[in-house]
């Protein structure tokens, strides 16, 4: 079955960096837009990023625009988010997800289960 | 940004009844609209895509209509384990945005 699974959360200080991973399973994963999506403590569903199939094209949300860096590994299944200059309203638990289009413009249609990023000093 | 407008924000009800859930948008989107379920410690679950259509296993009790800015989604005969948050959300243009959910507590 078609599986999600996120890593590398955890805490770090604000200025410094992190990377997550979303490894895919039980789908052909290089065929599928993939998206990074947030939720912060108490709060909804904030989308960040879309990734197409094959990585050419990439859209960030204002909100995490250049201080990201998106990017896939279609040979390892795996989609990853390098973020940067950390700071303490990017704690949040961080959900990689997979679009039903090979653009990443259509609707989520699996969730990985999160991975938690807390920024804290 | 198109913003997305969910109400009601919370809400309570029992086994049985029926609830339904509003989301309008600041502009018009045709149907690209999809309502999603939320539970603590797990990702969301696509219930229905393009305003009105089921997702994989999604059972028929989950529905939604509407185009253009107004929409609706709507759970008949309420189940134990639909008690969760409910969030739409707009994909015609981006960002993707989402509404502010909708907790439904027993």
């Amino acid at each position: 079955q078609v599986k999600l699974v996120e890593s590398g959360g955890g805490v770090v200080q604000p200025g410094r960096s992190l990377r997550l991973s979303c490894v895919g399973s039980g789908f052909t994963f290089y065929t599928y837009g993939m998206h990074w999506v947030r939720q912060a403590p108490g709060k909804g569903l904030e989308w960040l990023t879309l990734i197409s199939y094959d990585g050419k094209n990439k859209e960030y949300a204002e909100s995490v625009k250049g201080r990201v860096t998106l990017s896939r590994d279609n040979s390892k299944d795996t989609l990853y988010l390098e973020m940067n200059s950390l700071r303490p309203e990017d704690t949040a638990v961080y959900f990689c997800a997979r679009d039903h289009h090979t653009s990443g413009r259509g609707y989520f249609d699996y969730w990985g289960q999160g991975t938690l990023v807390t920024v804290s000093s | 940004d198109i913003q997305m407008t969910q109400s009601p924000s919370s809400l309570s009800a029992s086994v049985g009844d029926r609830v339904t859930i509003t989301c309008q948008a600041s502009q018009d989107i045709t149907n690209y609209l999809n309502w999603y379920q939320h539970k603590p410690g797990t990702g969301p679950k696509l219930l229905i895509f393009a305003g009105s259509n089921l997702g994989t296993g999604v059972p028929s009790r989950f529905s939604g209509s509407g185009s253009g800015t107004d929409f609706s989604f709507t759970i008949s005969n309420l189940q134990p384990e639909d008690f969760a948050t409910y969030y739409c959300q707009q994909y015609d243009n981006l960002p993707i945005t989402f509404g502010g959910g909708t907790r439904v507590e027993i």
